[in-house]
């Protein structure tokens, strides 16, 4: 599983306020990603990292900032938090070889 | 624009028969395509990996192909069981350099006793 662990596991916050999910992996994985998850959408990349302070936008970035000051720590930040940011967010990350491994998720919820 | 479909949404089908998932993407220019399982509430479990190169992957009752020249794939689940049922995900990479994946919307499967 890559050693991915993501926290916390969930929270529910209010429109308005900031929020910062953590990713943590524990085999020094240079790419890291985050998505989110919602029904009938599908799974989608919100950023990526492809190593310390080496970041990009993915399909849904709006709303969304990140920062990987560590290899094993990659940030999601909600810097002002909607309803339309109510989903279930997951990170992965890629091994050697290219297979992408996944965290158990953070189920958010914007009120 | 790279769009992944997964035919069909959901299935159900009686404990001990040998089924196939199917997954196709419009851009054959993928390097990879990984198999994904999702219980309900849980994170994406890692099923099989398969290179632009390969042609098939095997891992224990479950058996994916590509065939990146018509943009398709398939994931057939040997002798199913209960403990099989689950939403099955299939996403493809473009390129190494990110592996930026693209997933299709998956196949919810009930297997029943």
């Amino acid at each position: 599983d890559a050693g991915i662990t993501q926290s916390p596991r969930h929270k529910v916050t209010e429109t308005g306020t900031p929020v910062t999910l953590r990713c943590h992996q524990t085999e020094n994985h240079r790419y890291m990603y985050w998505y989110r998850q919602d029904p009938g959408h599908g799974l989608r990349l919100i950023h990526y990292s492809y190593g310390v302070k080496d970041t990009d936008k993915g399909e849904v970035s709006d709303g969304y900032s990140v920062s990987r000051s560590k290899t094993e720590d990659f940030l999601l930040t909600l810097e002002s938090a909607t309803s339309s940011q109510t989903s279930v967010y997951f990170c992965a990350a890629n091994t050697y070889y290219n297979e992408q491994f996944f965290g158990p998720g953070t189920r958010l919820t914007v009120l | 624009k790279q769009e992944v479909t997964q035919i069909p949404a959901a299935l159900s089908v009686p404990e001990g028969e040998n089924l196939v998932l199917n997954c196709s993407f419009t851009d054959s220019a993928i390097y990879n395509l990984q198999w994904f399982r999702q219980d309900p509430g849980k994170g994406l479990t890692s099923l099989l990996l398969i290179q632009s190169s390969q042609r098939e992957q095997t891992s224990g009752r479950l058996n994916a192909s590509l065939d990146k020249s018509s943009g398709r794939s398939t994931l057939y689940i040997a002798a199913s069981q209960p403990g099989d049922s689950a939403t099955y995900l299939c996403a493809v990479s473009p390129d190494n350099a990110g592996n930026m994946l693209t997933f299709g919307g998956g196949t919810r499967l009930m297997v029943k006793p």
